[in-house]
């Protein structure tokens, strides 16, 4: 079993959807929970942040924790054509020298 | 002002060559890492670096090599390259390490022939 499942779609969504984006792990040590985003042929680049359990909002984006089933979720509000990318979600049991795992990545379409 | 930079961004070679990738980041980050992403898209780290310092080095062949002339640098040797090579290597970098929000550069799409 990998210590982060994270279903690698792809999905596919009309404009306006809202889209719900998950993971699940293994490592009740993880406390560092993290969403990048990667459009095509580029790096990934850091979307939400959240350390330890509870929600986070940014614009149209919300994440969320739930530590006690090892379980974290994205979601994104009124989707756009513009948000059609991977999606990683990344995890961390702490800051220093300790390694942040990926998971798979989900790929979105958002559909115009 | 480019953060992380990474050169060459592509790169295409015959099997058995020796290659170097080299990364630089201008954001005065202590960390620096390289993963591997292969066609799936599943990022999976190779090594870290902490000021000049080797922190994580998982388990790659060792004909992988990472140097760390200054900690602004961080580059990537192999030797005698194989088909399953052929990846995309990241590299990236972070203030302290693990948890932090880490940069990543554009990427160096590596084929091997």
């Amino acid at each position: 079993q990998k210590e982060v499942e994270q279903d690698p779609g792809p999905l596919s969504v009309p404009e306006g959807a809202i889209v719900s984006l998950n993971c699940t792990y293994s490592n009740s040590a993880f406390q560092y929970f993290m969403w990048y985003r990667q459009y095509s042929r580029k790096g990934p680049e850091l979307l939400m942040y959240t350390y330890s359990s509870g929600n986070k909002e940014d614009g149209r984006f919300t994440a969320q924790v739930d530590k006690s089933s090892k379980y974290i979720s994205l979601f994104i509000r009124d989707s756009q054509p513009s948000d059609s990318a991977t999606y990683l979600c990344a995890m961390s049991e702490n800051t220093g020298g300790f390694k942040t795992i990926f998971g798979a990545g989900t790929r979105l379409f958002v559909k115009a | 002002d480019t953060a992380v930079s990474q050169t060459p961004k592509y790169l295409v070679t015959q099997m058995g060559n020796d290659k170097s990738i080299k990364c630089e980041q201008n954001l005065g980050h202590d960390t620096m890492y390289w993963y591997k992403q292969d066609s799936k898209k599943f990022l999976k780290i190779m090594f870290s670096y902490n000021n000049k310092e080797l922190i994580i080095n998982e388990t790659v062949p060792n004909r992988f090599s990472p140097k760390s002339p200054d900690k602004a640098h961080l580059n990537l040797h192999i030797n005698s390259l194989e088909l399953g090579d052929s990846a995309v290597y990241f590299c990236a970098s972070s203030p302290r390490g693990g948890g932090d929000t880490q940069y990543f550069g554009p990427g160096t799409r590596l084929t091997v022939l």
